[in-house]
C-alpha cells in the first residue's frame, strides 16, 4: 500500500532563510506526488504537483520539488522563505493521474518563521 | 481554478443528533468525491470515496452506519454524521476534481464539528 513520511514535524526558519521540507513515499508503481498547503482553519491548497516528466517541479509561491526514484523522495524547497509562508505542509501520494484516484497525506510538517 | 465549497463552515449539535455536510463543486462537474477527517493539528484521514450514483466505498475502520455519504449528482456529495457524539468532533474536509485523466483535487474549505 502506498504510504507518505514526512519526518519533521515542526521546522522553524528565519524569513529570509532557504527551506527544505523532507518527503518520503512507498509505492511500488509510478507515483503520482503532491505538495499542499494549509493555513490554520483552512481547507487544502495545491502547491504543486508531478506525475511525469521533468522531476524539477516548479510551484506557486516560488515553491519546487524534485522527485529522486532512487531516494523515493520529494522534498519541497524554497530559496527564500517569507513570514506569510508559516503554515502546515502536507506531502502526498495518489495511486493515478484519474480524477477518481484517491490521494493520501503524510502527517504534515508545521512551518514557523522566524522574524 | 476549479472551486469547491462546503456548507456550513461550522456547525455545534448536541449530542445524539445528526448532522449533514454538504460538498459542492461549483464549476465543474465530479463522478468523484473524497471525504477526509482531520483531528487537531495531526493529518488528513481518508473516510471514504463518494461515487455519484453509487454506493460510496469507505476506508478500513469508518463506519458506513455512521458516516452517511449520499452522492446525488455530479456537483453535491453529502456527508450526514449520525447519532454524533463527543468524538466525531472533527473538521471535515472534502475534496473533487473534474472527470478525467491529469486533473487536480480540488478540497474545499472544511467543515469543523462540535458535538456537545
Amino acid at each position: 500500500a502506498q504510504s507518505v513520511t514526512q519526518p519533521d514535524i515542526h521546522i522553524t526558519v528565519s524569513e529570509g532563510a532557504s527551506l527544505e521540507l523532507r518527503c518520503n513515499y512507498s509505492y511500488g508503481a509510478t507515483p503520482y506526488l503532491f505538495w499542499y498547503v494549509q493555513s490554520p482553519g483552512q481547507g487544502l491548497q495545491l502547491l504543486l504537483k508531478y506525475f511525469s516528466g521533468d522531476t524539477l517541479v516548479q510551484g506557486i509561491k516560488g515553491f519546487e520539488a524534485e522527485f529522486k526514484r532512487s531516494q523515493s523522495s520529494f522534498n519541497l524547497r524554497k530559496p527564500s522563505v517569507h513570514w506569510s509562508d508559516a503554515a502546515e505542509y502536507f506531502c502526498a501520494v495518489a495511486s493515478g493521474d484519474s480524477s477518481a484516484s484517491k490521494i493520501i497525506f503524510g502527517s504534515g510538517t508545521r512551518l514557523s518563521i522566524r522574524p | 481554478g476549479a472551486v469547491v465549497s462546503q456548507h456550513p463552515s461550522r456547525v455545534i449539535c448536541k449530542s445524539g443528533t445528526s448532522v449533514k455536510i454538504e460538498c459542492r463543486s461549483l464549476d465543474f462537474q465530479a463522478t468523484t468525491m473524497f471525504w477526509y477527517r482531520q483531528f487537531p493539528k495531526k493529518s488528513l484521514m481518508l473516510m471514504a470515496t463518494s461515487n455519484e450514483g453509487s454506493k460510496a466505498t469507505y476506508e478500513q475502520g469508518v463506519e458506513k452506519d455512521k458516516f452517511l455519504i449520499n452522492h446525488a449528482s455530479l456537483t453535491l456529495s453529502t456527508l450526514t454524521v449520525t447519532s454524533a457524539h463527543p468524538e466525531d468532533s472533527s473538521f471535515y474536509i472534502c475534496s473533487a476534481s473534474p472527470s478525467g485523466i491529469g486533473e487536480t483535487q480540488y478540497f474545499g474549505p472544511g467543515t469543523r464539528l462540535l458535538v456537545l
